[in-house]
C-alpha cells in the first residue's frame, strides 16, 4: 500500500531535550517536506527536499534541522526544543511536477512543556 | 507568500452550495486542493494545471485563473461528508499551502 508513514503519532516532551520525527515514503518520491499546522495559520513549510542530499528552507525552518540521506526517509530533528514548537506536524511527499499529488503522513503531535 | 483562502470559515444545511477562494501574490503554474477531517491528514481533492487541465477524483469542481493567480473550489449539493477544513495548495518555485476554510455542513 502507498504511503507516508510518520513516527511518533504523539509525543510528550520537556524544553530542551532532543527529539526526532521520523518519516517514510514506500512511493519512490523524490519531493518530500514538513508542515506545522497551528490553529488558523494553515499549513505552514518547516523544510523541504527534492532529491537526496537536496533539503531547503520553507518558511519556518528556526529551531528544526532535517536531512535526507535516503530517498525514502525524511526526519524531521529538534535539537533543543521550545514550547512554541507545540504543534502539529505532517510530513508529505510527492513526484516532482506541478501536476502531482502530496501525500500526507497522520501527523505527529507534539508537545513541549 | 501564503495563499489566502477565504471564508475563513462557512456553515451550511445540506444540500447548499459553497464556493471557497484561494488568492496568491505569487505567479502559479498548478492549484491543488485538499480536505482535512479534524484530527486528520490532508486528503488530495484535485489539481488544477496551467492551461485548462483538471485532474481529481471527486464530485467537486474548481476553476483556476492564471492571470489573477486566484482559483475557486465549488461545493454543490453539500453533503455532511463534505465537512472539514479545505486547504488551496499553490505550486510556483515552491509549494505552499493557503490559509485554510472551516466547512461544516449541518443536517
Amino acid at each position: 500500500e502507498a504511503q507516508v508513514t510518520q513516527n511518533p503519532r504523539y509525543l510528550i516532551t520537556v524544553t530542551g531535550k532532543k527529539l526526532t520525527v521520523t518519516c517514510s515514503q514506500n512511493m519512490n518520491h523524490e519531493y518530500m517536506s514538513w508542515y506545522r499546522q497551528d490553529p488558523g495559520l494553515g499549513l505552514r513549510q518547516i523544510y523541504y527536499s527534492m532529491n537526496v542530499e537536496v533539503t531547503d528552507k520553507g518558511d519556518v525552518p528556526e529551531g528544526y534541522k532535517v536531512s535526507r540521506k535516503e530517498k525514502r526517509n525524511f526526519p524531521l530533528i529538534l535539537e533543543s526544543p521550545s514550547p512554541n514548537q507545540t504543534s502539529l506536524y505532517f510530513c508529505a511527499s510527492s513526484f516532482l511536477g506541478q501536476g502531482t499529488e502530496a501525500f500526507f503522513g497522520q501527523g505527529t503531535r507534539l508537545t513541549v512543556v | 507568500q501564503q495563499p489566502v483562502q477565504s471564508p475563513q470559515a462557512v456553515i451550511l444545511r445540506e444540500g447548499e452550495d459553497a464556493v471557497i477562494n484561494c488568492s496568491s501574490s505569487k505567479a502559479l503554474y498548478s492549484v491543488h486542493w485538499y480536505r482535512q477531517k479534524h484530527g486528520e491528514a490532508p486528503v488530495f481533492l484535485m489539481i488544477l494545471l496551467k492551461g485548462g487541465e483538471q485532474k481529481g477524483h471527486e464530485k467537486i469542481s474548481a476553476s483556476f485563473n492564471e492571470k489573477k493567480q486566484q482559483s475557486s473550489l465549488y461545493l454543490t449539493a453539500s453533503q455532511l461528508s463534505y465537512s472539514g477544513t479545505y486547504f488551496c495548495g499553490t505550486v510556483g518555485n515552491q509549494f505552499y499551502f493557503g490559509t485554510g476554510t472551516s466547512l461544516t455542513v449541518i443536517p
